[in-house]
């Protein structure tokens, strides 16, 4: 089945304490994206990757990090995680760049203390 | 930077009666524009898109209509269904660009 799997689905956890957020694709796409989705908000643009080894910035970056070292994994990582971070997080993987259809996975609720 | 508006933020309908959702983007090079439902402790999906060489789109119930020199877009759902209670985000994206912007989101309330 495709899918796109994101852990976990949820983490309670403590103001500066790294943790990663994993995500895998299995329909080989060469596009992969973490939004972040909060009340009001709509889904805000974390990072994205064109492919292996290539990332970029979205509109909120800051306090995140990313890495694509194969192509169907793209793990979030929160170095230092401040309880505004707490939100939803979607991981989202589509053919190539940000115009074709999105596939999401079944999110991560994050809570920092 | 690109921007994309949505309204309302909350639609209440009858069963049966139709729902519009209104988007406006800002970059006049936006070629892209998708619609994704997500409903209640769900992921978004897509229901659908259109791209701008085309005025309007229609799935069954449900249309997306674009207005270039406008630049808006909107969704319209005929007929509404309890199903249809969702949240509702439009997008805009551009060819060239790997970022695709989300409005804010409409929840739309069906009641039966």
């Amino acid at each position: 089945e495709a899918q796109v799997t994101q852990n976990p689905r949820y983490l309670i956890t403590v103001t500066g304490k790294k943790l990663t957020v994993t995500c895998s694709q299995n329909m080989n796409h060469e596009y992969m994206s973490w939004y972040r989705q909060d009340p009001g908000l709509g889904l805000r643009q974390i990072y994205y990757s064109m492919n292996v080894e290539v990332t970029d910035k979205g509109d909120v970056p800051e306090g995140y990090k990313v890495s694509r070292k194969e192509k169907r994994n793209f793990p979030l990582i929160l170095e230092s995680p401040s309880p505004n971070q707490t939100s939803l997080y979607f991981c989202a993987s589509g053919w190539n760049r940000g115009n074709s259809p999105l596939h999401f996975g079944n999110g991560t609720r994050l809570t920092v203390t | 930077g690109e921007n994309v508006e949505q309204h309302p933020s909350t639609l209440s309908v009858q069963e049966g009666d139709s729902a519009v959702i209104k988007c406006t983007y800002s970059d006049s090079a936006s070629n892209y524009f998708p619609w994704y439902k997500q409903e209640l402790g769900k992921r978004p999906q897509l229901i659908i898109d259109i791209r701008s060489n085309v005025g309007e789109k229609k799935d069954q119930r449900i249309a997306v209509t674009l207005n270039k020199t406008a630049k808006h877009f909107s969704l319209h759902i005929t007929e509404t269904q309890p199903e249809d209670s969702a949240v509702y985000f439009c997008a805009g994206g551009v060819d060239s660009s790997y970022k695709l912007i989300f409005g804010s989101g409409t929840r739309l309330l069906v009641r039966p």
